[in-house]
């Protein structure tokens, strides 16, 4: 089945530590995103890709770090510059460069204690 | 700028009475406007969209939405809510290069059935 994947669903870590999360999708889309989800606040875009290689900031993108190696992974990085990382994280791709519908992956809850 | 506005943050309805969940919009040009839904802990599902041609939309699972130009709105709506509609629901609006392709999404707005 086609579809985007994210681990893990839970991720808990120590303040200070960075942590990295996973993106993998297998739907052939050429870009990819990563939300962050706080309550009442909708969806805030961190970063995106819209080819290998290549990525630019989101509204939110102090704190975060990504990459984008291979077509199908686009992990994130949360660093321990990033003052409040507790929140819901979402990884999205979109088939094309244009605008296109983006399909959501299960989304990975951080919980930094 | 773009940016979405979803007036409701909770709606409550009974089961097999009408919805409708407002959404209104801020931009420049001809909008691409989408609805998702939120289940508790999970991604989010596409509900339907709107790039061009008839105004009125047809989704998934029953739901449909109306843009209206003169209004800025893309209001979400289904004629009778099953207890399983429960969810968040976002509406998001793109289509400019200039934003990098990006799609903005409004807060989100609750919606709770009762029996």
């Amino acid at each position: 089945d086609g579809g985007i994947t994210q681990s893990p669903k839970y991720l808990f870590r120590k303040e200070g530590q960075n942590v990295t999360l996973s993106c993998e999708q297998n739907l052939n889309h050429d870009a990819m995103y990563w939300y962050r989800q706080d309550p009442g606040q909708g969806l805030r875009l961190i970063y995106y890709s819209q080819i290998v290689n290549d990525f630019q900031k989101g509204d939110i993108a102090e704190g975060y770090s990504v990459s984008r190696e291979k077509k199908e992974s686009f992990p994130l990085t949360v660093t321990s510059a990033q003052k409040n990382p507790t929140a819901f994280y979402l990884c999205a791709s979109s088939s094309g460069t244009g605008i296109y519908e983006q399909y959501f992956g299960p989304g990975t809850r951080l919980t930094v204690t | 700028a773009q940016s979405v506005t979803q007036p409701d943050i909770h709606i409550t309805v009974s089961e097999g009475a009408s919805l409708e969940l407002r959404c209104n919009y801020s931009y420049g040009a001809t909008p691409y406007l989408f609805w998702y839904v939120q289940s508790p802990g999970q991604g989010l599902q596409l509900l339907l969209k709107y790039f061009s041609g008839d105004t009125l939309v047809q989704g998934i699972k029953g739901f449909e939405a109306e843009f209206k130009r003169s209004q800025s709105s893309f209001n979400l709506r289904k004629p009778s809510v099953h207890w399983s509609d429960a969810a968040e629901y976002f509406c998001a609006v793109g289509g400019s290069m200039e934003y990098g392709n990006k799609l903005v999404f409004g807060a989100g707005t609750i919606l709770r059935v009762k029996s």
